[in-house]
C-alpha cells in the first residue's frame, strides 16, 4: 500500500520558534510537495522538489523554506513561526503528473 | 496563469439525491485533470481523473466528462450517500509541468 507519512497530526508552537514538518513517501517518486489548505483558498503550494537537493518556489514561499537530503524525504521548516502560518500543512508525492498521494496533514497552531 | 473555478459550497442534500460539482478551467497547454476528495481528518486522495477530451474518468459511483468546448469537467452522482459526506476538489496539470493547480474546493454534506 503506497504511503506519505508526515510527522504530526498536530502541532502547537509559540511565535517566533523554529517549526521543522517532515513529509516521508515509501514509493520512490521523484517529485514532492508542501501545500498549505486554508478555508475557502483551497490548496495553495508552498514549495516543491523534483529531484534529491533541487526544489522550486511555489505560490506562497515567504517565510518558509524546505530541505530534501534524500529522495524519500521532504522538510519543511518555519524559521520564526507566525501566527499567520496557523494551518494545515499537507505534503504530497507524485512521478509523472498522473496523480498526486497525500499524507494525512499536520495541523499546525501557531501562538 | 491556469487556474480552476469550482462552485462554492456547501452542498447538502438528501441521501440518494442527484448530485453535480460544476468545475471550468482556464489552461494555456492539453491539462489532465483530476478530482480529488477529503474525508474528515484525513489528506486528498485521487477519485477519478481524464487525460485528454471527451475522456469519462469513473469510480465509484462518480463520473465526470473532460469538455473542452466548454472548459469543463463536473463531477457528478446519482444517487449519494452519506458517507459520501467530505470536501471535493477539482485540479488540472499542464503536460511538461510540475505545478498542480486546485480549485478552492466544495464541501459535500448528505443528510439521511
Amino acid at each position: 500500500d503506497v504511503k506519505v507519512t508526515q510527522s504530526s497530526r498536530y502541532l502547537v508552537k509559540r511565535t517566533g520558534e523554529k517549526v521543522f514538518l517532515e513529509c516521508v513517501q515509501d514509493m520512490d517518486h521523484e517529485n514532492m510537495f508542501w501545500y498549505r489548505q486554508d478555508p475557502g483558498l483551497g490548496l495553495r503550494l508552498i514549495y516543491f522538489s523534483y529531484d534529491v537537493k533541487m526544489k522550486e518556489k511555489g505560490d506562497i514561499p515567504e517565510g518558509y523554506s524546505v530541505s530534501r537530503e534524500k529522495k524519500e524525504r521532504f522538510s519543511l521548516i518555519l524559521e520564526s513561526a507566525s501566527t499567520n502560518q496557523t494551518s494545515m500543512y499537507l505534503c504530497a508525492s507524485e512521478t509523472d503528473g498522473t496523480e498526486q498521494f497525500f499524507g494525512p496533514g499536520t495541523r499546525l497552531t501557531v501562538l | 496563469g491556469d487556474s480552476v473555478t469550482q462552485m462554492e459550497g456547501p452542498v447538502t442534500l438528501s441521501e440518494e439525491a442527484f448530485l453535480t460539482i460544476n468545475c471550468t478551467y482556464t489552461a494555456t497547454g492539453y491539462p489532465s485533470l483530476f478530482w480529488y476528495v477529503q474525508y474528515p481528518g484525513e489528506g486528498l486522495q485521487l477519485l477519478l481523473k481524464a487525460t485528454k477530451a471527451d475522456d469519462k474518468g469513473s469510480n465509484k459511483g462518480f463520473e465526470a466528462t473532460y469538455r473542452k468546448e466548454t472548459t469543463s469537467f463536473h463531477l457528478e452522482k446519482g444517487s449519494v450517500q452519506v458517507s459520501d459526506s467530505a470536501v471535493y476538489f477539482c485540479a488540472l496539470i499542464t503536460v511538461g509541468t510540475y505545478k498542480y493547480i486546485f480549485g478552492t474546493g466544495t464541501r459535500l454534506k448528505v443528510l439521511a
